[in-house]
């Protein structure tokens, strides 16, 4: 079956340690995207990729990173310069070509939940 | 730049009765509207979407939504709410392909549903 997968699905850190967290995809979609949720906040971008070895940040980047090496995978760091990391992280993706692209419509992995002690 | 209002964080109904949960966007374009729905811990899944065409759009689980351009709304309706509906909903807007914003989602803060029996 085709999807997206998060891993782990709860992660725990201590204060001032990096930490990534993995998204992967065999949809063979070519966007791929990184939401942080909070509670009463909605969802707000933190990063965006439209093709392999490129990306942009989205409205809250500092103190996260990515890197686009393979259009499966996306992974998120968050580095220990986020003031407040701990959240629910949720990576999508889209196609970015024809057919349902153009809508924007994407599909969402089933998230990570940082906690930061 | 495009943004989307949901009124109402949370909205309680009870079993059997009409779901009506509300949806403001703007846009300087004419815009994507998705509604997402998100049961606790997990990942966003699409209920429905609104591109082109026909302005009543159905969805998954019984729900539909009206695109309303004079009213800029796109509220999601269910006739008779089920307890399994009990989940937090999204509204998003994407703007068309060919604007800055590309294939990015602008996601209101949530509604929360609670079903009562």
């Amino acid at each position: 079956d085709g999807g997206i997968t998060q891993s782990p699905k709860y992660l725990f850190r201590k204060e001032g340690q990096n930490v990534t967290l993995s998204c992967e995809q065999n949809l063979n979609h070519d966007a791929m995207y990184w939401y942080r949720q909070d509670p009463g906040q909605g969802l707000r971008l933190i990063y965006y990729s439209q093709i392999v070895n490129d990306f942009q940040k989205g409205d809250i980047a500092e103190g996260y990173s990515v890197s686009r090496e393979k259009k499966e995978s996306f992974p998120l760091t968050v580095t220990s310069a986020q003031k407040n990391p701990t959240a629910f992280y949720l990576c999508a993706s889209s196609i970015d070509k024809t057919g349902t692209a153009l809508t924007g419509e994407q599909y969402f992995g089933p998230g990570t939940r940082l906690t930061v002690t | 730049a495009q943004s989307v209002t949901q009124l109402g964080s949370h909205v309680s109904v009870s079993e059997g009765a009409l779901v009506l949960l509300r949806c403001n966007y703007s846009s300087s374009v004419p815009p994507y509207l998705f509604w997402y729905v998100q049961y606790p811990n997990q990942g966003l899944q699409l209920l429905l979407k609104y591109t082109t065409g026909a302005t009543l759009v159905k969805g998954i689980n019984g729900f539909e939504a009206e695109f309303k351009k004079s009213e800029t709304s796109f509220h999601l309706t269910k006739p008779s709410a089920h307890m399994s509906d009990a989940a937090e909903y999204f509204c998003a807007v994407s703007e068309k392909a060919g604007g800055t914003s590309y294939g990015k989602l602008t996601f209101g803060q949530g509604t929360i549903l609670t079903v009562h029996p």
